[in-house]
């Protein structure tokens, strides 16, 4: 079972290119969750989406964006990227919000 | 604002000890509490999930308790392994207040040295 697929695994970004982290999950589940993790820190919630065309904020929004046009594929896209965005990038999945997350092996960001 | 605290950051012990990993959380009104492990370079693998209503869930050598009035959950690891080096991380889930997210802490590094 494939599970949360995340593409690219590895990025290194220009200060102010744009790109977008690919996340797709084949366990139908309703819920899909952007993180991003940086050094000696616990995670934090980027943007969220209980189904489809269905998104929200979560703690560290500010320079992203999000969509949700299939249950399956929840894309981030950084627009103007920046060193602060420095960082590993996690999508997970749930079925639904009370149950377990499954997650993605990240995707490691650099931005110089 | 939910906080979560884990302690230690780091613990170094040698193969075959029983040890014990803390969380701690500021609010207790949660739904439920998880521990992940991750491995270098990988994502999130879920442990245990203890619903607030319970008092520990347990998997082979793990047994996770929760004690949700006092802010305070443990992950015991019996009979420790090498291959038990991971980092492990422990979040909750509520109150909904602070939206529909975990909280996450920042986790112990753990090595089991042979």
């Amino acid at each position: 079972n494939a599970g949360v697929t995340q593409t690219p695994k590895f990025r290194i970004l220009k200060i102010g290119q744009s790109m977008t982290l690919q996340c797709t999950q084949d366990m139908n589940h309703n819920y899909m969750y952007w993180y991003r993790q940086d050094p000696g820190m616990g995670l934090k919630l980027i943007y969220y989406s209980v189904g489809a065309g269905i998104t929200d904020k979560g703690e560290v929004p500010n320079g992203y964006n999000v969509s949700r046009s299939t249950t399956e594929d929840f894309p981030l896209r950084l627009e103007l990227a920046a060193p602060s965005q420095t960082s590993v990038y996690f999508c997970a999945s749930s079925r639904q919000g009370l149950q377990p997350q499954h997650f993605g092996d990240g995707t490691r960001l650099s931005i110089l | 604002k939910q906080e979560v605290t884990q302690i230690p950051a780091a613990l170094s012990v040698p193969e075959g000890e029983n040890l014990v990993l803390n969380c701690s959380f500021t609010d207790s009104a949660i739904y439920n509490l998880q521990w992940f492990r991750q491995d270098p370079g990988k994502g999130l693998t879920s442990l245990l999930l203890i619903q607030s209503s319970q008092r520990e869930q347990t998997s082979g050598r793990l047994n996770a308790s929760l004690d949700k009035s006092s802010g305070r959950s443990t992950l015991y690891i019996a009979a420790s392994q090498p291959g038990d080096s991971a980092t492990y991380l422990c979040a909750v889930f509520g109150p909904m207040e602070y939206g529909n997210k975990l909280v996450f802490g920042a986790g112990t590094i753990l090595r089991v040295k042979s």
